[in-house]
């Protein structure tokens, strides 16, 4: 069955600091992965989406940049953290296209920036 | 373009209450239906999915019929438990480019 992991599950970061959050699938190939954002109380946030290895989209520009350097692999980076980057970061992937299968999503990772 | 819009929170019911939450979609074309539930502190869920026109998603009491005439897919339980209390959000994905749109969320508590 396919899983699919996380980390950390929490950080705090103190604000100018880079930022590293790692995602993988297992038990797929060629998923679709996604980075979402959930402020406190707030709805899902699209900030990237991968349809394969170096393909990735963004749906809002800011100070986050993701990498996917392997086919289950997906990253979410920053160089420098800004207070507006804290949240609830969630990582999710699906089948990839021409399917109407949902998505599957991570347990999520914490950030405070302080 | 395609959209989702979720009946607003926050919802409070007392144990063994009736739930409704409303959701409604619009798409260009033939979407794929879903109920996600958010525990705090923790990631989406799937509760419930609907393929076609008049499925029905049914899992741990929670159903929800896919009603094309209506652009709706509303999450309904006869009976809410303390347990249930969590955010819920429906979310369409429309085929071929598996774009995923989702509501906003309904909060949902449950008091003994």
């Amino acid at each position: 069955s396919q899983t699919i992991h996380q980390w950390p599950a929490t950080l705090v970061q103190p604000v100018g600091s880079p930022l590293s959050l790692e995602c993988t699938v297992e038990g797929t190939s060629n998923p679709n992965l996604y980075w979402y954002r959930q402020a406190a109380g707030r709805g899902l946030q699209l900030l990237f989406y991968s349809i394969g290895i170096d393909q990735i989209s963004s749906e809002v520009p800011q100070n986050l940049s993701a990498s996917r350097p392997q086919d289950r692999q997906f990253i979410l980076s920053s160089k420098k953290l800004l207070l507006s980057d804290s949240g609830f970061y969630l990582c999710a992937w699906s089948p990839g296209q021409f399917s109407n299968q949902p998505q599957h999503f991570g347990d999520g990772t914490r950030l405070s920036i302080l | 373009g395609d959209s989702v819009t979720q009946m607003e929170g926050p919802v409070t019911l007392s144990e063994e209450a009736f739930l409704t939450i409303n959701c409604t979609y619009t798409a260009t074309g033939y979407p794929s239906l879903f109920w996600y539930v958010q525990y705090p502190g923790e990631g989406l869920q799937l509760l419930l999915k609907a393929t076609k026109a008049d499925d029905k998603g049914s899992n741990k009491g929670f159903e929800a019929t896919y009603r094309k005439e209506t652009t709706s897919f509303h999450l309904e339980k006869g009976s809410v438990q303390v347990s249930d209390s969590a955010v819920y959000f429906c979310a369409l994905s429309d085929p071929p480019g598996n774009q995923f749109y989702f509501g906003t969320g309904t909060s949902l508590t449950v008091i003994p």
